[in-house]
């Protein structure tokens, strides 16, 4: 069975640009949570989907923003990217909510 | 008070040596328990799980949850040079909104 899957793995991005990241959950999984981890503030939610809808938000700012797909693929986008947006990106996805989460290798935003 | 807590670490110990990683929590709305394993550069990987205090056993891995304390520990035995890697516990609150919550992580090195 496959597991979560991130694109794409590695990217550098300029300061003011936007970011679009994917994730493919593992099959039959219909929740996905997207986080952002850094050496400073550890594993940060950002959001969580569920069938379409968006069921809870960390405390991040508006440019942070996400959907899902009726296939469960999500995405999230960063606009007007920041230096303090470098990070990795990890996608997780579960049966459905309040289940255990599964990581996939995450994303790593670079910005410049 | 943080939700979650974890002393980073770091934390080095000789091959075969008892290994134990401990989280403290704040919340007793808390309903379960994780740890995983994160690799350099690679995304979380789930461990171990449990619901309820006590023990659970897999392999040369131990969970322990004591909810009186609001405490809980992971313990590795006889442990390997592949064991060297950041531990995270996560702990699922459901009171109000659901999420999950992780602590900032233990870096442990194993010495051959």
């Amino acid at each position: 069975k496959a597991g979560v899957t991130q694109t794409p793995r590695y990217l550098i991005k300029t300061r003011g640009q936007q970011v679009t990241l994917s994730c493919s959950p593992i099959s039959g999984h219909r929740s996905v949570s997207w986080y952002q981890q850094t050496p400073g503030q550890g594993l940060q939610f950002l959001f969580e989907y569920f069938s379409e809808t968006q069921r809870n938000k960390g405390n991040f700012p508006g440019r942070f923003s996400g959907r899902q797909f009726s296939n469960s693929r999500s995405e999230m986008n960063v606009s007007t990217l920041e230096l303090g947006d470098s990070a990795l990106y990890l996608c997780a996805s579960s049966p459905s909510p309040g289940n255990t989460i599964y990581f996939g290798e995450g994303s790593w935003l670079t910005v410049v | 008070q943080k939700e979650v807590e974890q002393d980073p670490g770091p934390l080095s110990v000789p091959e075969g040596a008892i290994v134990s990683l401990n989280c403290t929590y704040s919340n007793s709305a808390f309903q379960y328990f994780m740890w995983y394993r994160q690799y350099s550069r690679k995304g979380p990987e789930l461990l171990m799980y449990t619901y309820s205090s006590g023990n659970k056993e897999d392999g040369r891995f131990t969970a322990q949850v004591d909810k009186s304390s609001k405490y809980i520990s992971l313990f590795i035995r006889d442990s390997q040079p592949s064991d060297s890697a950041t531990y995270l516990c996560a702990i699922y609150y459901q009171g109000g909104s659901e999420k999950l919550v992780f602590g900032k992580g233990t870096k442990l090195t194993v010495n051959p």
